[in-house]
This record gives C-alpha cells, sequence and structure tokens, in this order.
C-alpha cells in the first residue's frame, strides 16, 4: 500500500519568512496531492491540491510542487503570518477508484510575531 | 451548501457503555469516509463507505466497531462497549460522486472521551 512520510514534524519560523514542508510517497500510481490545514480543535481543510499531470500549482501566498520521478511533494507559504500556525497535513491517493488516501503524520508550523 | 455535518460534537461515554456518531456528508456527495485522530497524531482511515455499501474496512478495528451508511440517513460509526483508548476525535469525510479519492471535505469531528 501507499505510504506517506512528511517532514519536519515541527517547523518554527518568524512572521514574514518562508515555511516548507516536504512529503514523499511511495506508490508511483498516485496521483492526487492535497494539504490540509488543521487548526487546534478544528476540522482539516483543504488549502490546496495538485494533480500528477502538473509540477506546480500556486494560490496566492501558497504553492505546492510535485516532482513525479522522484516521488516528493511540497507545500510552500510565503511572508507567513501569525495565522497560519496549524497542523498541516500531506496526503496521496489515486482517483477514481475505490482507492483511500494516506495522510502523512503532519508538520506543526508556529509562526512567531 | 451545508458542509459535512457531525453530532454530537461531544460525547462522554462510560466504559461499556455504547458510542453512536453520526456523519452527514455534503449535499450531492455520496463517498463517506471516517478517520480517527489521537492528540497530535495524524489521521488514521478506519472505514470508507457509499450509500448501502462498505467499500473498504480496513482500518477499523474488527472488534466493537462498524459502520454503515443507510439510503437514507447519515453515516454512523458505532462502538460498542467502548473502552478508555476508543476517546479520540473522530472526523468523517465526504467527497463527491465521481470523484473517490479525490478532494475531501472534513466534517468538525466528534470528540469522545471515554471515563
Amino acid at each position: 500500500g501507499e505510504n506517506v512520510e512528511q517532514h519536519p514534524s515541527t517547523l518554527s519560523v518568524q512572521e514574514g519568512d518562508s515555511a516548507v514542508i516536504k512529503c514523499t510517497y511511495s506508490d508511483s500510481a498516485s496521483n492526487y496531492f492535497p494539504w490540509y490545514k488543521q487548526e487546534l480543535g478544528k476540522r482539516p481543510q483543504l488549502i490546496i491540491d495538485i494533480r500528477s499531470n502538473v509540477g506546480e500549482k500556486k494560490d496566492q501566498r501558497i504553492a505546492v510542487t510535485l516532482n513525479k520521478t522522484a516521488k516528493h511533494f511540497s507545500l510552500h507559504i510565503t511572508e507567513t503570518q501569525p495565522e497560519d500556525s496549524a497542523v498541516y497535513f500531506c496526503a496521496a491517493s489515486i482517483t477514481g477508484g475505490s482507492y483511500i488516501p494516506t495522510f502523512g503524520r503532519g508538520t506543526s508550523l508556529i509562526v512567531h510575531p | 451548501n451545508a458542509g459535512v455535518m457531525q453530532n454530537p460534537r461531544h460525547l462522554v461515554r462510560r466504559r461499556g457503555q455504547e458510542a453512536r456518531l453520526r456523519c452527514s456528508p455534503m449535499k450531492g456527495h455520496s463517498h463517506v469516509y471516517w478517520y480517527r485522530q489521537l492528540p497530535e497524531e495524524g489521521l488514521k482511515f478506519m472505514v470508507y463507505l457509499q450509500k448501502e455499501n462498505i467499500i473498504d474496512e480496513s482500518g477499523m478495528p474488527k472488534e466493537r466497531f462498524s459502520a454503515e451508511f443507510p439510503k437514507e440517513g447519515p453515516s454512523i460509526l458505532r462502538i460498542q462497549q467502548v473502552v478508555r483508548g476508543d476517546s479520540a476525535a473522530y472526523f468523517c469525510a465526504s467527497s463527491p460522486a465521481g470523484t473517490p479519492g479525490g478532494e475531501q471535505y472534513f466534517g468538525p469531528g466528534t470528540r469522545l472521551t471515554v471515563t
């Protein structure tokens, strides 16, 4: 089955800095890679996703890159703000069948004002 | 379009009691996933259901746990004879018909506490 590794487990940055979270996956058939943000006590919320037919996707201050050959994908947050502080989860799945998304263990991002 | 609804939001049960967690997917979504989350841990898949069908229950303990998604009404995750180790946040997520394995939308979760 799929295995998703996520690093780092904790990331502490100063407001305004960039933050990068990396994930690797094992199943080359995976073709959909979402990122979720979970604030303390709240539900995970989809913030950005990427499909295997593109290498990069941006949405304002966040971007995701995908390297299919190396089987890794990354979340980039620029100009971090205190409200970006949360746990971020990556996931990998195969769309179109009875496939279960596999989640990384999460990265706790702390943005210091 | 209302989001994914879960109830109750908080549930306290004594050891040995039953816990029933309900999940109503977003309108138009026919795929439901249940996850368990322990403090400071990731999301552990439990079961994947479509209407009237369990598609994959490989993450669900064989004893005491069951799930259903009837033709009418919410999906239900049932835990019989709860133990302290069942204390966790249980999230359900739904995804649109036609995009299984694609984007999922999570409910607010049910926080189960077993005393």
